[in-house]
């Protein structure tokens, strides 16, 4: 099984900020890695998939980029309705895994 | 839009079995190519992805719960079901279905939560 660990497990920031958040697996995936934003009391929404691309709907400021090992997801310019968890999630081999998640909690 | 709807008991004794039903509205589920999902989530914790049935009836399960997971499609009401037999306060979790279009998960059900009581 591929174990995805996420960091960092939480950050606290202030709006306007730029935030990384990284998500490294414990092999090669090459770039079935997907990102999800899970706000609290609500079932996670699809951000970007496959590393990179943005899904429908989702703001440009929310953009990914890795392979291999090492992924990063980037929120710009932060919002304060940007307050979640984020997970990844590894489509490369079954079962699929998701990291541990990281709560981004906006000042 | 397609939309999911998860349904099913609440509370489930310990050592029965866990049945749930997740109605797709807005698409067909015999139609495309989609893994129809099962992902839960204990409270206060992270995800964990069940298992999928694809549109053909084939299926994949985790092999944490494959000895006591079964997921099934029935496409003439347009739903899937998961069972999961012999539970236990471990599967104590908000159950999510999902769609798959290839492997991310594009929508999402609103969620149930199974408590196991013993």
């Amino acid at each position: 099984e591929i174990v995805l660990t996420q960091s960092p497990d939480f950050q606290s920031v202030t709006p306007k900020e730029n935030v990384t958040i990284t998500c490294r697996a414990s092999q090669s995936i090459g770039t079935s890695l997907h990102w999800y934003q899970q706000k609290p009391d609500q079932s996670p929404n699809l951000l970007i998939k496959y590393t990179s691309q943005s899904f429908s709907g989702v703001p440009s400021r929310f953009s990914g980029s890795g392979s291999g090992t090492d992924f990063t997801l980037n929120i710009n310019n932060l919002e304060t309705e940007d307050a979640a968890t984020f997970y990844c999630h590894q489509s490369s081999s079954l079962p699929y895994t998701f990291g541990q998640g990281t709560k981004l909690e906006i000042k | 839009q397609v939309q999911l709807q998860e349904s099913g008991p609440g509370l489930v004794k310990s050592s029965q079995t866990l049945s749930l039903t997740c109605t797709v509205s807005g698409a067909s589920i015999g139609s495309g190519s989609y893994y129809w999902t099962w992902i839960r989530q204990p409270a206060g914790k992270g995800l964990e992805w069940i298992g999928r049935i694809y549109t053909s009836g084939s299926t994949n399960y985790n092999p944490s719960l494959k000895s006591r997971v079964t997921i099934s499609v029935d496409t003439s009401r347009n739903q899937f079901s998961l069972k999961l037999s012999s539970v236990t306060a471990a599967d104590t979790a908000v159950y999510y279905c999902a769609r798959a279009a290839a492997s991310a998960m594009d929508v999402w059900g609103h969620g149930t939560t199974v408590t196991v009581s013993s």
